[in-house]
């Protein structure tokens, strides 16, 4: 089993261009996360998915769209690109919200 | 304001000390994660506790939800625990997390 897999690994973007990390994970579980860590901040969570079908806003929601395209594939979307969202994005998930979250290896974003 | 705190920020011990990293959290909470992250970056859950107490080989967890406080220890520390310790409440008000900014451990041989 691969786990949580994303893709890039690594990205950088010109201010103003668009990109989506994507996201998947093997182990059938129903919540997916998206989290942005930025020194000195700790783990900051975007948005979340708790089952397919929903998404939900985290703490950090503006600037990003997500998409559950379904249980094993949760992606995250930058439509305009900006300095302030240089980043490591990492996903993870879990069987529910409350329960142990896997995370995947996450993508070092940078925006120039 | 942070709705999790942890201290200390940095920790330094020599090989075989007992260590405890401390959590904090301001929220109503239905569940708090310890996560282990490598110098390399990758992030590693170690417990997700609601109360009392879990064990996993040297490492003990601890919660006390009427003090809204949890501890993680580790006994006779190694080298390899060197890491960066990550606490996280998931407040059921709205379904969030809160995540410290976590422990820098270095154990020296």
């Amino acid at each position: 089993n691969a786990g949580v897999t994303q893709t890039p690994k690594f990205q950088v973007l010109k201010t103003g261009q668009s990109m989506t990390l994507q996201c998947a994970q093997d182990m059938n579980h129903n919540s997916m996360y998206w989290y942005r860590q930025d020194p000195g901040m700790g783990l900051r969570l975007i948005y979340y998915s708790a089952s397919e079908g929903t998404t939900d806003k985290g703490e950090v929601p503006n600037g990003y769209n997500v998409s559950r395209l379904n249980k094993r594939e949760f992606s995250l979307r930058l439509e305009s690109a900006a300095p302030s969202q240089t980043s490591v994005y990492f996903c993870a998930s879990s069987w529910e919200l409350t329960d142990t979250q896997y995370f995947g290896p996450g993508t070092r974003l940078t925006v120039l | 304001k942070n709705e999790v705190e942890q201290s200390p920020q940095n920790l330094t011990a020599q090989e075989g000390e007992f260590i405890t990293i401390n959590c904090s959290y301001s929220v109503g909470i239905s569940a708090l994660h310890w996560l282990q992250q490598h110098p390399g970056g990758g992030i590693v859950s170690l417990f997700m506790l609601s109360s009392g107490k879990k064990k996993h080989g040297r490492l003990i967890a601890t919660i006390n939800i009427q003090e809204k406080h949890s501890s993680l220890h580790i006994t006779a520390s190694h080298p390899r625990d060197s890491a960066v310790y990550i606490c996280a409440a998931f407040s059921n008000t709205g379904n969030q997390f809160y995540f410290g900014t976590g422990t820098s451990l270095t154990v020296i041989p």
